[in-house]
């Protein structure tokens, strides 16, 4: 089945850098990838998704990029704010359920 | 429109308890998820159901039982609780299609087992 492993486990940036968060995938059948955000005792919540035939996506100041080849795809936040400080998960999913990476605690420092 | 609402919030019980938590859509979606979050582990998926009357297991499904009678309700049964799933439970759900489609989660279920 599918495995999803995500890096690093925890991020500190300072705030106006930017965040890079990585993930890798093993089912070359995956064809879905989306990035949740989940704030402290809430919900995890869609922030940016991106499918197979696209290679990047943005959305202001968030980008995602995916390199099939490599099986790896990435979350770019730019412009850090305090306010970006939370879990981020990455998944992956094609002809089974949504995978789930293990989570990045990011940390942005004001 | 409320969205996912999981009932209850917050429960205790005693090892060898049962209780069922309760998942509820409005959003007339097909699909239906119930996922546990452990620290360091992300989150896993105990079972799921593609559609009224059917369910199936995820990668963790051991002592649970799921049911799906109504398409806006998922119910998760523990008939006989452990220590060891003492967790925080999500529901999810997502529209019809596929299973690559964005899932929606409810605000959770904190579950302590004694």
């Amino acid at each position: 089945g599918e495995n999803v492993e995500q890096h690093p486990s925890t991020l500190s940036v300072q705030e106006g850098d930017s965040a890079v968060i990585k993930c890798t995938y093993s089912d070359s059948a995956s064809n879905y990838f989306p990035w949740y955000k989940q704030e402290l005792g809430k919900r995890p919540q869609l922030i940016i998704d991106i499918r197979s035939n696209v290679g990047e996506k943005k959305d202001q100041r968030i980008a995602v990029t995916l390199n099939k080849t490599a099986k790896h795809f990435s979350l770019h936040i730019t412009e850090t704010q305090p306010e970006d400080s939370a879990v981020y998960f990455c998944a992956a999913s094609g002809n089974t359920p949504l995978v789930f990476g293990k989570g990045t605690r990011l940390s942005v420092i004001a | 429109n409320a969205g996912v609402t999981q009932t209850p919030k917050f429960r205790v019980l005693k090892t060898g308890q049962s209780m069922t938590l309760l998942c509820a859509q409005d959003m007339n979606h097909e699909y239906m998820y119930w996922y546990r979050q452990d620290p360091g582990m992300g989150l896993r998926l105990i079972h799921y159901s593609v559609g009224e009357g059917t369910t199936a297991k995820g990668e963790v499904p051991d002592g649970y039982n799921v049911s799906r009678l109504k398409k806006q309700n998922f119910l998760l049964g523990l008939e006989s609780a452990a220590p060891s799933q003492t967790s925080v439970y999500f529901c999810a759900s997502s529209p019809t299609g596929s299973l690559n489609q964005p899932q929606h989660f409810g605000d959770g279920t904190r579950l302590s087992i004694l």
